[in-house]
């Protein structure tokens, strides 16, 4: 099984560049979600999505946008990409709502911004 | 406002010795809570959780985690520690907002387990 796949393990961009990470899941998950992760921070949610045509903001969404336009797929944009976004970033899945479901986590990405 | 307290940053122990790492949560309601390991350079793996019943949860790797509802903690610990125990752990806790699943994790606790 792949579970949660995310793309690219690394990149690096210039300041005011672009660009998309990709997440699939084929689990048939209703719910994804992306999360930033820093030194002494933790899990920090950027975005996450309840289904397909549904996505709201998380805790840290300034600078990111995302669309789930399939079950399977949840990118994230980066829009103008800034220093303050280096971080290593993880792709999320959850079967539903429910609270006690467990998390996937894809291997994330490793982004650097210059 | 619901939160998750893990109040060491590290914890070093022996191999071979029993090790505790520290939850503490503030959920109103009742807690589900999780325990999540991340190897270097890996995403977070599920140990275990609790979502009701018995107090004490075991999970993967030996790795059990015992409820205290009074004491709002939720500490995860291993008879004997192995070296290849190291790694950051995550404690995690589920609440309800507006009806959608939305987890809180703590900061992570890294684990070193020297030979």
């Amino acid at each position: 099984n792949a579970g949660v796949t995310q793309t690219p393990k690394f990149q690096v961009l210039k300041t005011g560049q672009s660009m998309t990470l990709q997440c699939a899941q084929d689990m048939n998950h209703e719910y994804m979600s992306w999360y930033r992760q820093d030194p002494g921070m933790g899990l920090r949610l950027i975005h996450y999505s309840v289904g397909a045509g549904i996505t709201d903001q998380g805790e840290v969404p300034n600078g990111y946008n995302v669309s789930r336009s399939t079950t399977e797929d949840f990118p994230l944009r980066l829009l103008s990409a800034a220093p303050s976004q280096t971080s290593v970033y993880f792709c999320a899945s959850t079967q539903d709502r429910g609270l006690g479901n467990t998390i996937y986590f894809g291997e994330g990405s490793w982004l650097t911004v210059v | 406002a619901q939160s998750v307290a893990q109040p060491e940053d590290q914890v070093n122990v022996a191999e071979g010795n029993p090790l505790t790492v520290k939850c503490t949560y503030s959920v109103s309601g009742n807690p589900y809570l999780f325990w999540y390991v991340q190897y270097p350079n890996r995403g977070l793996q599920f140990l275990l959780k609790y979502i009701t019943g018995d107090n004490l949860v075991k999970g993967s790797y030996g790795f059990e985690a015992e409820f205290n509802k009074s004491q709002t903690s939720f500490h995860l610990k291993k008879p004997s520690a192995l070296v290849s125990d190291s790694a950051l752990y995550f404690c995690a806790v589920s609440h309800a907002s507006g009806g959608s699943y939305i987890p809180t994790f703590g900061r992570g606790t890294s684990l070193i387990v020297h030979p």
